[in-house]
């Protein structure tokens, strides 16, 4: 079993329409979490980053944690074709610590 | 905000030869560098972890003699493929975590995509 599972997608939504991204996790131990966007060909930019349960908010993005249900949701609202992205969940044990990443979702906005 | 660069951002070499990738921070330091492997349509793993003055730590099924890390600086860490072979082919991404800890978070570099024929 994957310390950090996520469905690979793709996902395909009209623009305008709410996007739900999610992961599981089996471990823990794991403190702080983060969702991250990559483009193709690109390096991970940090989106949303949070320390243990609750939600966090950021303009179009919302991100909350259960660590009751080890798991984590990233919403994106309004979503616009420059969101078609691969989205990647992560999370750690500590804020030095590594960082264990989920598959990550391909995610497109249809026009 | 903090910067990571990478350099080269793309390498083919032939088989055999080696190629080093250099990952800075522009503006911090970073004690701790990270260096990741991502496969096509793959999430990113973790090769080693990279402290400045000290040997790097690899993950498990890594090999060290095949994939130097050197962080002789607080701002440059640098990773060579020896002998590299086609499946070493991959994309390489770096990361940087503060010194200063102005964030917890670790700073991504853009990656360098890494062809061996």
């Amino acid at each position: 079993q994957k310390e950090v599972e996520q469905d690979p997608g793709p996902l395909s939504v009209p623009e305008g329409a709410i996007v739900s991204l999610n992961c599981t996790y089996s471990n823990s131990a794991f403190q702080y979490f983060m969702w991250y966007r990559q483009y193709s060909r690109k390096g991970p930019e940090l989106l949303m980053y949070t320390y243990s349960s609750g939600n966090k908010e950021d303009g179009r993005f919302t991100a909350q944690v259960d660590k009751s249900s080890k798991y984590i949701s990233l919403f994106i609202r309004d979503s616009q074709p420059s969101d078609s992205a691969t989205y990647l969940c992560a999370m750690s044990k500590g804020s030095a610590s590594k960082i264990i990443f989920g598959s990550g979702t391909r995610l497109s906005i249809r026009p | 905000g903090a910067v990571v660069s990478q350099h080269p951002s793309r390498v083919i070499c032939k088989s055999g030869t080696s190629v080093k990738i250099e990952c800075r921070s522009l503006d911090f330091q970073a004690t701790t560098m990270f260096w990741y492997r991502q496969f096509p349509k793959q999430s990113l793993m973790l090769m080693a972890t990279s402290n400045e003055g000290s040997k790097a730590t690899y993950e498990q099924g890594v090999e060290k003699d095949k994939f130097l890390i050197n962080h002789a600086s607080l701002t440059l860490s640098t990773l060579t493929v020896t002998s590299a072979h086609p499946e070493d082919s991959s994309f390489y991404i770096c990361s940087a975590l503060p010194r200063d800890r102005r964030t917890d978070t670790q700073y991504f570099g853009p990656g360098t995509r890494l062809t061996v024929l």
